[in-house]
């Protein structure tokens, strides 16, 4: 069994100030992490993904996530946010074996200008 | 390229009334996934298809159907439908079906209206 669970269901933030959106993951097995981004009436889009590489992991549009096995954890961070960045965002687990994606209830963020 | 795309994009039904929605995968993708995205919630995994042949089903009823053709798109049929089955209906298509850390394309989805 895996699990998602995304610790902000909103998140507001200054236009060039950090992003830190929390994810927290359960899973049976060696896991694969992803984040997604939504758009509003747009389809998912991958920012990146954790398939047992390296632990910190680099997106895209300047988004990084680190996989911390102790702490079952997967944030999503920025280093200065901009006005683009304003979206639902998805902590997405799948455990090995398993072609199943489970989503966290997701994040929305907003940048204030 | 064309990525996935989904028809219709907006439909509207009748409670009790069938509903059919439409995938095409991005081209050389074999593998399609169906997700229901309920407003505020995130997407709920429904079916995976690989080379036409079911590999996977979410904790859907019966009501909840679908298909994999021989040129790799996909149709989500529902029967008898609810009020609660008002949703966005996401599909994604990947490039295989076992693999489960190849990247999945979201298409725009199908809004689904039952009144």
């Amino acid at each position: 069994a895996q699990s998602v669970t995304q610790l902000d269901s909103h998140v507001s933030v200054s236009e060039g100030t950090p992003v830190l959106l929390r994810c927290n993951y359960s899973s049976s097995y060696s896991p694969s992490l992803f984040w997604y981004v939504q758009h509003p009436n747009k389809g998912l889009q991958l920012l990146l993904k954790y398939t047992s590489a390296a632990t910190l992991v680099k997106g895209i549009n300047g988004f990084e996530a680190e996989f911390k096995k102790s702490e079952t954890s997967f944030h999503l961070t920025k280093p200065s946010a901009h006005m683009s960045d304003a979206a639902e965002y998805f902590c997405v687990v799948s455990g090995a074996g398993s072609y199943q994606l489970t989503f966290g209830k997701g994040t929305k963020l907003s940048v204030i200008p | 390229d064309a990525g996935v795309t989904q028809s219709p994009t907006h439909l509207i039904k009748t409670r009790g009334q069938h509903v059919t929605l439409r995938c095409s995968p991005i081209s050389g993708h074999k593998s399609v996934s169906w997700y229901q995205q309920v407003l505020g919630q995130g997407p709920q995994f429904i079916f995976q298809y690989y080379e036409k042949e079911e590999r996977g089903r979410g904790n859907f009823p019966d009501r909840f159907s679908a298909r994999q053709f021989p040129n790799y798109s996909s149709e989500l049929n529902v029967n008898a439908l609810l009020l609660g089955d008002s949703a966005l209906y996401l599909c994604a298509s990947s490039l295989s079906g076992g693999k489960v850390n190849t990247e999945a394309f979201f298409g725009q989805g199908t809004r689904l209206t039952v009144v």
